[in-house]
C-alpha cells in the first residue's frame, strides 16, 4: 500500500488567491481527517470525515475554509480567500473506524 | 470529554542512556492510546497503542509504553537511546465510550538525544 498520499508537497500562493490540498486515503479506511500544525497553535484537527460524510467541522477556521470528500478514494481542501496567517503544514489523515490513523507527507503551505 | 497533557515541550538525553517521554490523559470510559513520532518535514508515524490486556505495550524502533490506569499515564520509554531518535513525539487518547472516532493530540515533546 502507499500509503496517504498528498499533494501538492509544497504550494507557495499570493494573498487572495485560491488553494486547494488534495488526498487520497488508504483504500479500506472510513474516516478521513485533516489537520494544520503550526509552530505556535501545534496540530489542530479541521475537519473529520466517516464513511465520505462529514462529522465534525468545528476546527474549520473560518468561511474561507471547506472541505469535501466525494468518494472514499478522494478529499480535497480549499482555502479561499487564502491569507498569510493560513501558512502553515497540512496533513491528512486516514484510519479505520477510529484505530490508528496513518498520516501523509503534509501540504506546506505559504500565502505571501 | 478527554483530554492529554504531555508535561515536556522538550526532553534531552544522552545516547545510550534510557529515555522516558511522559503522558497524562483524561477520558469518561476506558482509554484507547497511542504514540505517534514525527521526524523534520515528515508526516506523524504510528508508533505503538494500548486498548486493553498487557500494560507494558511494544512497539517500533525499540519503543514501549506503560498505561498506568491509576495515574492515568501513558509514558514512552526506550532502554538505550540513539541519536537517530530525536523527534517530535505525540501522545493521542480516544474515549472508547465517547462514540466518536476523533482522538485527541497532546501538544508533542521535542526529544534530543546527545552523542
Amino acid at each position: 500500500d502507499a500509503g496517504v498520499i498528498q499533494s501538492p508537497r509544497h504550494e507557495v500562493t499570493e494573498m487572495g488567491q485560491e488553494v486547494t490540498l488534495r488526498c487520497k486515503p488508504i483504500s479500506g479506511h472510513n474516516s478521513l481527517f485533516w489537520y494544520r500544525q503550526t509552530m505556535m497553535r501545534g496540530l489542530e484537527l479541521l475537519i473529520y470525515f466517516n464513511n465520505n460524510v462529514p462529522i465534525d467541522d468545528s476546527g474549520m477556521p473560518e468561511d474561507r475554509f471547506s472541505a469535501k470528500m466525494p468518494n472514499a478514494s478522494f478529499s480535497t481542501l480549499k482555502i479561499q480567500p487564502s491569507e498569510p496567517r493560513d501558512s502553515a503544514v497540512y496533513f491528512c489523515a486516514s484510519s479505520f473506524s477510529g484505530d490508528t490513523q496513518y498520516f501523509g507527507p503534509g501540504t506546506r503551505l505559504t500565502v505571501l | 470529554a478527554q483530554s492529554v497533557a504531555q508535561p515536556e515541550d522538550q526532553v534531552n538525553v544522552a545516547e545510550g542512556n534510557p529515555l522516558t517521554v511522559k503522558c497524562t490523559y483524561s477520558v469518561s470510559g476506558n482509554p484507547y492510546l497511542f504514540w505517534y513520532v514525527q521526524y523534520p518535514n515528515r508526516g506523524l508515524q504510528f508508533l505503538l497503542k494500548y486498548i486493553t490486556g498487557d500494560n507494558l505495550v511494544k512497539g517500533s524502533y525499540g519503543f514501549e509504553a506503560e498505561f498506568n490506569k491509576s495515574q492515568t499515564s501513558f509514558h514512552l520509554k526506550k532502554p538505550s537511546a540513539l541519536v537517530s531518535d530525536s523527534a517530535l513525539y505525540f501522545c493521542a487518547v480516544r474515549d472508547m465510550g465517547g462514540g466518536s472516532y476523533i482522538p485527541t493530540f497532546g501538544r508533542g515533546t521535542s526529544l534530543i538525544v546527545h552523542p
